[in-house]
């Protein structure tokens, strides 16, 4: 089994539609974050949060929120989606300091 | 502002020989670097990851060089094999920083071919 599970895989919506990524783990770290890949560039950090009651906004967070509802669950959320959202995303958790990430299988999102 | 840049978007090498993949970064402040690798429609996987503190980390097939003053590290990769065909990714970020966040490089393809 995954230890870090997106759902869902693929989806297709259009613009305007509220959007819910969801990203589970069960590798008991405490640091979640979720990153934004667009064809031909690196990840870009949206959000990262370190409990439930810690939640910070990255690099590109204009049009998204999130939700950390356990420490083992972090959703992400596109209130009204746009085309230009339109992109893969991944989730990862890291255990600490000096530690690397670890990344879910990602979510194809297409915004028509 | 990219800080971190990967200026080969492409690599093919020979089964058997050795692969280069080459990463610069601009802020100085970095101090842990990482490689991941990424096959299609699946996550990052991570590799291998140095300090600042070391400038050269092997694990396996795989070493990763770290040059402070050219701010620039390589991924070697001998012998090269084809299901080492795949997206490299290089990323960095400040490695005792509570946050973690990483900053990626664009990515290089890397084709071994038999």
């Amino acid at each position: 089994d995954a230890d870090v599970t997106q759902t869902p895989r693929n989806r297709i919506t259009k613009t305007g539609k509220r959007i819910m990524l969801e990203c589970s783990q069960t590798k008991g770290h405490d640091r979640m974050y979720w990153y934004r890949q667009d064809p031909g560039l690196g990840l870009q950090l949206i959000y990262y949060s370190f409990d439930v009651k810690d939640i910070n906004k990255g690099e590109i967070s204009d049009g998204y929120s999130v939700s950390r509802q356990a420490q083992a669950k972090f959703s992400l959320s596109l209130e009204s989606a746009i085309p230009n959202q339109t992109a893969l995303y991944f989730c990862a958790t890291r255990a600490g300091p000096w530690q690397p990430q670890h990344f879910g299988d990602g979510t194809r999102l297409s915004i028509l | 502002d990219q800080q971190v840049k990967q200026n080969s978007p492409s690599l093919s090498v020979q089964e058997g020989r050795i692969s280069i993949l080459n990463c610069d970064y601009t802020n100085s402040m970095f101090d842990y670097f990482l490689w991941y690798k990424k096959y299609p429609a699946e996550g990052p996987t991570f590799l291998i990851s140095i300090s600042s503190i070391k400038d050269k980390n092997e694990d396996g097939r795989f070493t990763v060089f770290l040059n402070k003053s050219a701010k620039h590290l390589s991924l070697h990769i001998v012998p090269s094999q084809p299901g080492d065909s795949a997206v490299y990714f290089c990323a960095a970020s400040l490695g005792s920083s509570n946050t973690g966040k990483l900053i990626f490089g664009q990515g290089t393809t890397l084709q071994v071919k038999p």
